[in-house]
């Protein structure tokens, strides 16, 4: 079955850092891929999106390119703020494998210090 | 609605009750999901509605926990003589369409004492 890994957390950066979150999948179709975000006290929200290979999704100076070659979703951004600081989840839909229900990666937290 | 209503916000019951958790979807979106999310295991896909379709069962953990969207809307997740390794935030989330963005609710924290 499809599943996401993604890098164990947490996460501690300084305002301004770069920063990745790694994220590789295993799918048996074609997945549509997906961040999603979730703040302190937020519910879950999305992020970006990419729905095939080669396609970057971006949002909020966020970015990931959906990597077929290297089944790979990598978020990135330049520059982070303190108001980053939220939990972050990578995850696939598939409709060969479970008719578009989502499957998340365990999350990665981010922590932005000033 | 504006978003995604998810009732009550929070629940503790007793081991051995059964307890009922509310979803309302955004009006319009066909698709429903329902997630566990757990401390420190990320969130755990139990079932999925879509449309008038047989719903995606295969993520429901045991037999005591079920559920059913009445008219292609409103969702209830009942689990039945829940155990104490049920305590978890339950999440709900609807989207448009398949493979769509899905907006989640804010959640059901279930404790089971």
């Amino acid at each position: 079955g499809n599943s996401v890994t993604q890098m164990e957390g947490p996460v501690t950066l300084s305002e301004e850092a770069f920063l990745t979150i790694n994220c590789t999948y295993t799918a048996t179709g074609y997945p549509s891929l997906f961040w999603y975000v979730q703040y302190p006290g937020e519910g879950l929200q999305l992020l970006l999106k990419a729905t095939k290979a080669d396609d970057k999704g971006s949002n909020k100076g966020f970015e990931a390119t959906y990597r077929k070659e290297t089944t790979s979703f990598h978020l990135e951004k330049g520059s982070v703020q303190v108001s980053d600081s939220a939990v972050y989840f990578c995850a696939l839909s598939d409709l060969a494998d479970s008719g578009y229900a989502l499957n998340f990666g365990k999350g990665t937290s981010l922590l932005v210090t000033p | 609605g504006a978003g995604v209503s998810q009732s009550p916000s929070n629940k503790v019951t007793e081991k051995g009750k059964d307890v009922e958790l509310r979803c309302d979807p955004i009006s319009g979106h066909t698709a429903l999901y329902w997630y566990r999310q757990s401390l420190g295991q990320g969130l755990e896909f139990l079932i999925y509605f879509q449309g008038n379709s047989a719903p995606d069962k295969s993520g429901l953990p045991s037999d005591r926990f079920s559920a059913e969207r009445t008219g292609g809307s409103v969702s209830t997740l009942t689990i039945q003589r829940t155990q104490q390794e049920d305590s978890a935030v339950y999440l709900c989330a609807s989207s448009l369409e398949p493979n769509t963005e899905a907006f989640f609710g804010q959640g059901t924290r279930l404790t089971v004492v």
